[in-house]
């Protein structure tokens, strides 16, 4: 099993740009989910799925995107990129009471 | 609000202490989780715990249901411990601490 890979591992954009994260699983797990971890701020979750066709919001969702049209990926859109958007960027995929997480990509918007 | 709250936010010590990370959470939970983060590296769970104690190896977990409290102790510390210990309880969803940062010296 791979786990939970992440691409890209970094990424600078320019405010307004648009990209995608992408996220997969190889566990077979109906739950995964988007954070961002800032400096003091603990991971804080963006959106999150329960299976695919499923999606909702997390606490911090403005600006970002989410489908899951297969149970295996999940990534996450920026929409307009700007600079409050700089973090890093951890999916998650949960089976019972574990959690797996991606590597992380470090996303700098200039 | 923070339904998880860690201590001390930062930590340094000398090779081969004892060191106590703190843990207190407010809302009701059906697991705690550590979690340990390198410096630019990724997030890999340490311990998951209900109840009690877990051991592993020189790392050690305890948590109290009633006083909502879970303690993560590292004996014989060694510079290689240095990270980021990160606090999560399972409730309706995943609530995560801010974390510790620990710094051992040679």
């Amino acid at each position: 099993n791979a786990g939970v890979t992440q691409t890209p591992k970094f990424q600078v954009l320019k405010t307004g740009q648009s990209m995608t994260l992408q996220c997969a699983q190889d566990m077979n797990h109906e739950y995964m989910s988007w954070y961002r971890q800032d400096p003091g701020m603990g991971l804080r979750l963006i959106h999150y799925s329960v299976g695919a066709g499923i999606t909702d919001q997390g606490e911090v969702p403005n600006g970002y995107n989410v489908s899951r049209s297969t149970t295996e990926d999940f990534p996450l859109r920026l929409l307009s990129a700007a600079p409050s958007q700089t973090s890093v960027y951890f999916c998650a995929s949960v089976s019972g009471n574990t959690i797996y997480f991606g590597e992380g990509s470090w996303l700098t918007v200039v | 609000k923070n339904e998880v709250e860690q201590s001390p936010q930062n930590l340094t010590a000398q090779e081969g202490e004892f060191i106590t990370i703190n843990c207190s959470y407010s809302v009701g939970i059906s697991a705690l989780h550590w979690l340990q983060q390198h410096p630019g590296g990724g997030i890999v769970s340490l311990f998951m715990l209900s109840s009690g104690k877990k051991k592993h190896g020189r790392l050690i977990a305890t948590i109290n249901i009633q006083e909502k409290h879970s303690s993560l102790h590292i004996t014989a510390s060694h510079p290689r411990d240095s990270a980021v210990y990160i606090c999560a309880v399972t409730g309706n969803q995943f609530y995560f601490g801010t974390g510790t940062s620990l710094t051992v010296i040679p």
